[in-house]
C-alpha cells in the first residue's frame, strides 16, 4: 500500500528557509507523481506543489511560486520541498501525498487525487 | 482562485443519511469531473474517499457516494456510523495545474 513520512518542520523566523523531506516506502516511488499539500490548523487544505514521477515537470501554487521548490531523489525514495523567504502565512502542517495509481495507463497515476498521505510535519514562521 | 464552499458543519443520527455540498464555479467544479472527497479524522492525515465524482477506492465503504450537478458536488453518507464522525474536504481541479480544496465540513454523529 505504501507509507510516507515527512520531516524537517520546525520554527523559523520570517525570511528564513527550511527544507522538508518525505521518505517513501512500500511502493515503487519512482513510478508515482507526488504532491505537497498544507493545512493551517483548524482550517482547510491548500495544494502547494506537484512533481512528475521522473522529476521532469513541476508545478507550484501561485502563493508559493518563486519561493518554494519541489524536487525528488528517486535513488533515495525521497521527496523534498525547499522553502525560502518564509512568511507568517506559510505556517501550517505540510503533508506529502502520492498520486492515485491507475494500473495500465501510460502514465500509471492520476494527477488529481492522492491516495497515500503522510502524517505531516509542522512549520511555524514566527519572530 | 477562492477555495470551494462547504458548510461548516452537518450532523445526523446513526443510521440516517447526510449530504455535504461543495460549491465552486464554472472554472472548477462545473468544468471538470476531477472531483474528490477526503475524510480527516482528528489528528490524522486526510484519506481519499471518493474520486472522479463518484468512484470509491478499494476499502472505502459503499455507504459513501458522490455526485455533481452544475457547479456543485456532493458527498452522501448513508447509514451513518459513529466512526464516520470527521472533517470532510472536497477537491476539484481548476485548470492550469491547480487543485482547489474546500474549507472543510465537520460531520457530527449525534
Amino acid at each position: 500500500q505504501g507509507q510516507l513520512v515527512e520531516s524537517g518542520g520546525g520554527v523559523v523566523r520570517p525570511g528564513g528557509s527550511l527544507r522538508l523531506s518525505c521518505a517513501a516506502s512500500g511502493f515503487s516511488f519512482n513510478n508515482y507523481g507526488m504532491h505537497w499539500v498544507r493545512q493551517v490548523p483548524g482550517k482547510g487544505l491548500e495544494w502547494v506543489a506537484f512533481i512528475r514521477y521522473d522529476g521532469t515537470n513541476t508545478y507550484h501554487a501561485d502563493s508559493v511560486k518563486g519561493r518554494f521548490t519541489i524536487s525528488r531523489d528517486n535513488s533515495k525514495d525521497t521527496l523534498y520541498l525547499q522553502m525560502n523567504s518564509l512568511r507568517a502565512e506559510d505556517t501550517a502542517v505540510y503533508y506529502c501525498g502520492r498520486c492515485l495509481g491507475v494500473p495500465g495507463a501510460i502514465i500509471p497515476y492520476s494527477y488529481y487525487y492522492m491516495d497515500v498521505w503522510g502524517k505531516g510535519t509542522t512549520v511555524t514562521v514566527s519572530s | 482562485q477562492s477555495a470551494l464552499t462547504q458548510p461548516a458543519s452537518v450532523s445526523g443520527s446513526p443510521g440516517q443519511s447526510i449530504t455535504i455540498s461543495c460549491t465552486g464555479t464554472s472554472s472548477d467544479v462545473g468544468n471538470y469531473n476531477h472531483i474528490s472527497w477526503y475524510q480527516q479524522l482528528p489528528g490524522q492525515a486526510p484519506k481519499l474517499m471518493i474520486y472522479e465524482i463518484n468512484k470509491r477506492p478499494s476499502g472505502v465503504a459503499n455507504r459513501f457516494s458522490g455526485s455533481k450537478s452544475g457547479n456543485t458536488a456532493s458527498l452522501t453518507v448513508s447509514g451513518l456510523q459513529a466512526e464516520d464522525e470527521a472533517d470532510y474536504f472536497c477537491c476539484s481541479y481548476a485548470g492550469d495545474s491547480l487543485l482547489l480544496f474546500g474549507g472543510g465540513t465537520k460531520l457530527t454523529v449525534l
